[in-house]
């Protein structure tokens, strides 16, 4: 499959907790990566490999992956982590990249 | 810590060629372990990837666009460029430079754009 399927948009009340999907079957072979882009800034990597943050980003940010399925968690969501967030991997060849379509992060 | 620079026109007529550039700095092209690769975003739309280029010159390109996509490497300036001939409005987009990091776990291996440029907006109008 060549196709990462991502929830448009997803809210969480401020404080709570918030789980992004993505769904493919060459998630079965790489882990994704997430990155949380905001309006006008290039795209920052947030969570790479089986569950690992990058310097800088909070400890609120968490990975994990089940069978095609992997998922980005926000544990006690601020309102600076309102933005877009975009999954990753390496399709079953491992040869090419994609890219979900995206999921807007709104904090109420 | 490694730094991506985009640099190229802003404005391209419909049927020509886009070239950009890419610079790094505080970093090498030649380090293994890295993909070097171009991904657009067109405005309010998400993110394309366009290809990739590794240190020895071995590419791959998106399908979609690879009639159309040339990626090459200049190891003596430490740049990586993008041309993009026959373009057309679709072709809008802001287009960013990346290094695609590759790592080795007991699952095996894994891959994540772990640096970027901060974007070329191309308009492609007459």
């Amino acid at each position: 499959s060549s196709e990462l399927t991502q929830d448009p948009a997803v809210s969480v009340a401020l404080g709570q907790t918030v789980r992004i999907t993505c769904q493919g079957d060459s998630l079965r072979n790489y882990y994704a990566s997430w990155y949380q882009q905001k309006p006008g800034q290039a795209p920052v990597l947030v969570i790479y490999g089986k569950n690992n943050r990058p310097s800088g980003i909070p400890d609120r940010f968490s990975g994990s992956s089940s069978g095609n399925t992997a998922s980005l968690t926000v544990t006690g969501a601020q309102a600076e982590d309102e933005a877009d967030y975009y999954c990753n991997s390496r399709d079953s060849s491992g040869n090419h990249v994609l890219f979900g379509g995206g999921t807007k992060l709104t904090v109420l | 810590q490694v730094q991506l620079q985009e640099s190229g026109p802003g404005l391209v007529k419909p049927s020509e060629t886009l070239s950009l550039t890419c610079t790094v700095s505080g970093g090498s092209v030649r380090s293994g372990s890295y993909y070097w690769s171009w991904i657009r975003q067109p405005p309010g739309k998400g993110l394309e990837w366009i290809g990739y280029i590794y240190y020895s010159g071995s590419t791959n390109y998106n399908p979609s666009l690879k009639s159309r996509v040339t990626i090459s490497v200049d190891t003596s300036k430490n740049q990586f460029s993008l041309k993009l001939s026959s373009v057309t409005a679709a072709d809008t987009a802001v287009y960013y430079c990346a290094r695609d990091q590759e790592y080795y776990d007991s699952y095996g291996y894994h891959y994540a754009f772990d640096n970027w440029g901060q974007g070329s907006l191309v308009t492609v109008s007459s």
